[in-house]
């Protein structure tokens, strides 16, 4: 069973602290990772991308991958009100096919 | 708006009732992928179309019937569904199938009575 675990929150922040958003996998032999955020009743927006080991910077935003822990993570820096939403963390399985794996996602609420 | 849409938007139908969802990609994409969105669980994959050949059929009951006539256009045909169907509906594109990043359409809120 390949799993993607990420812990349901909410993780409250206060606005423009550092909200850390965490992810760990199952498979050691994943390859891609994906970051999607989804605010309540819309579908998942692709936030960021990231398929090496060490972090990938765009805007406020930050992936950070570690392959040798499994675990994929998300800051986000300068939190804004408009960054409350659920955070979905997605993983492609090296045997897989075509599926992405999500996790059930992390609540974010960034209060003024 | 990502370039992809989805019709409609929200849709209420009997368990007898026979429907279908349909999405469309404007973004030059060759495939296309039909998830499931409950409350409290993950996304499920459902069906992946590749130039419009299924490659992927998660165990998925019959009621559920995709087609796909060309690479820009996704059907998903519902018979006899059960209440516990009630879900978010997800069509999303990537570039290939495999391992890419996935474009959401605005999903299909599906509550069967």
């Amino acid at each position: 069973q390949k799993e993607v675990e990420q812990n349901s929150g909410p993780l409250s922040v206060p606005e423009g602290a550092i909200a850390s958003l965490n992810c760990t996998y199952s498979d050691r032999g994943s390859q891609s990772f994906f970051w999607y955020r989804q605010y309540s009743g819309k579908s998942p927006e692709l936030i960021m991308s990231i398929y090496s080991n060490g972090d990938k910077e765009d805007g406020r935003f930050t992936a950070q991958l570690n392959k040798a822990s499994q675990y994929v993570s998300l800051l986000i820096r300068d939190s804004q009100p408009s960054d409350s939403a659920t955070y979905l963390c997605a993983v492609s399985y090296t045997n897989s096919g075509y599926a992405l794996n999500f996790g059930k996602g992390t609540s974010l609420l960034v209060t003024p | 708006e990502t370039g992809v849409t989805q019709t409609p938007r929200h849709l209420v139908m009997g368990m007898t009732n026979k429907k279908s969802l349909k999405c469309e990609q404007h973004l030059g994409h060759n495939a296309m992928y039909w998830y499931k969105q409950s409350a409290k669980k993950p996304l499920e994959l459902m069906f992946v179309y590749s130039l419009e050949e299924r490659v992927e059929n998660n165990s998925v009951p019959s009621r559920f019937s995709p087609e796909c006539p060309n690479s820009s256009h996704l059907f998903l045909h519902l018979h006899t569904l059960q209440p516990e169907d009630s879900a978010l509906y997800l069509c999303a594109s990537s570039l290939n199938a495999g391992g890419l990043e996935q474009y959401f359409g605005p999903g299909t809120r599906l509550t069967v009575t």
